[in-house]
């Protein structure tokens, strides 16, 4: 275990379906991240919170909603999805936002969209 | 050019072999460097940091960093098969504060 846990670690869901990804990390860390990882292309940064609060959304679809309630806890909201959002999702932390710290990935959910 | 580019393999090295995996950036002021070790089906894992030029040496990894050619590597001694994984170059682009990762190198480590 890296200290950051995701659930569920598998996911299919229809297009029409509502559904949440949950990330707890027990690190102390005051930084989280949601990265879409699809096959042949680089990690996609998602979104970032910084002690709760949302630092960076990077043109992410509105399908897809975060919440962060607290600096343990990230969560991605998903509705209405397409086949095209199937992917891994990860879930990250790290102490702070800043250059100097790399990050402490959970194992991820595989999300498949049918 | 893109942010963070590396060749996407496989690369394949004999057991025992000295690995050398490369990475290139685009960002003259990044300032921060990783290296992360993924295997298959699992998530990316921290091996290697690295902020200054030079070569930083932790067990058999080491990182080597030249910023005028903005460029950074990876070696990995003794390889052994389980050294097989894709390994992901992530950098610090200034610019937007943010961490850009590149596709990733597969490397086969062979028996």
């Amino acid at each position: 275990e890296t200290g950051v846990t995701q659930t569920p670690r598998h996911l299919v869901m229809g297009m029409t379906n509502k559904k949440s990804l949950k990330c707890e990390q027990h690190l102390g860390h005051n930084a989280m991240y949601w990265y879409k990882q699809s096959a042949k292309k680089p990690l996609e940064l998602m979104f970032v919170y910084s002690l709760e609060e949302r630092v960076e959304n990077n043109s992410v679809p509105s399908r897809f909603s975060p919440e962060c309630p607290n600096s343990s806890h990230l969560f991605l909201h998903l509705h209405t999805l397409q086949p095209e959002d199937s992917a891994l999702y990860l879930c990250a932390s790290s102490p702070e936002t800043t250059e100097y710290y790399g990050y402490t990935f959970g194992s991820g959910t595989r999300l498949t969209v049918v | 050019q893109k942010e963070v580019e590396q060749n996407s393999g496989p690369l394949s090295v004999p057991e025992g072999a000295i690995a050398s995996l490369n990475c290139t950036y685009s960002d003259r002021g990044s300032q921060s460097f990783f290296w992360y070790r993924q295997y298959s089906g699992k998530s990316p894992e921290l091996i290697m940091s690295i902020y200054s030029n030079g070569d930083k040496e932790d067990g058999r990894f080491t990182a080597q960093l030249n910023k005028a050619s903005q460029y950074v590597s990876l070696l990995i001694r003794d390889s052994q098969p389980s050294d097989s994984a894709t390994y992901l170059c992530a950098v610090n682009i200034r610019k937007d504060d943010k961490i850009i990762f590149g596709k990733g190198t597969r490397l086969h480590i062979l028996p």
